[in-house]
């Protein structure tokens, strides 16, 4: 399978626990995203990657989450002392950059439960 | 970016040709439409692209209007697996530095019944 790849594919933790979430992308993908989902809505961007620079973060990334890709290869996504908010469906997808048109393919989402 | 309105659910059934509409009326010259589907505790899942007139490819067609003010999604003959969330967005070229977030809204639940 070379599709956008995350794990876990579920995680529970306590609240005020931190954890990690891995993607990795479809090989040769310069750019990754991360989103986040709630039940009913759509994904909501958090953060985007041009290889290894973090080029946008949106305002729900709170001081909490950090992202990171190094060497332009898969991604973390880490919340610290997470909430119940926090609670969602985090979705990675990768695409290659053809100068117009971008088609971002996602990954199959790691579900998040704070308790 | 431009916003997009959508039905927030459909009903057919199985073997009829399925259009789903999505209207965007302060749609930029630069701008692609994109239509995703998404299954329940999936990721969304690219079904097709376009800037004008139709596309079609071996999952669906697309038909855009000369004002591109609209776009419709159009399903032939669905089956019980196409019941899922179907997402229209318009947004620009992506070029260097300029981001390519997606910005969904709510989307369209299409129900398919035998």
């Amino acid at each position: 399978d070379t599709g956008v790849s995350q794990d876990p594919r579920h995680k529970i933790t306590k609240r005020g626990q931190n954890v990690t979430f891995r993607c990795d992308p479809i090989s040769e993908h310069n750019r990754l995203y991360w989103y986040r989902q709630t039940l009913g809505q759509g994904p909501e961007f958090l953060t985007y990657f041009q290889n290894e620079a973090q080029l946008e973060k949106s305002r729900l990334l709170s001081d909490r989450f950090s992202a990171e890709r190094p060497k332009g290869s898969f991604s973390t996504l880490e919340i610290q002392r997470t909430e119940q908010g926090d609670s969602a469906m985090y979705l990675c997808a990768s695409s290659l950059d053809r100068g117009r048109t971008d088609t971002q393919y996602f990954g199959p989402g790691t579900r998040l439960t704070v308790l | 970016l431009a916003k997009t309105t959508q039905p927030i659910s459909m009903d057919s059934y199985e073997g009829q040709e399925v259009n789903i509409t999505c209207s965007h009326n302060n749609i930029a010259t630069n701008d692609y439409i994109t239509w995703y589907q998404q299954f329940p505790s999936q990721g969304p899942r690219f079904i097709i692209q376009g800037y004008k007139t139709k596309v079609t490819n071996e999952v669906a067609s697309l038909f855009i209007p000369a004002d591109r003010k609209s776009s419709t999604l159009s399903l032939p003959r669905v089956s019980l697996s196409d019941t899922a969330v179907y997402y229209c967005l318009v947004g620009s070229p992506l070029f260097y530095n300029q981001g390519g977030k997606l910005i969904f809204g709510q989307g369209t639940e299409l129900s398919v019944k035998p």
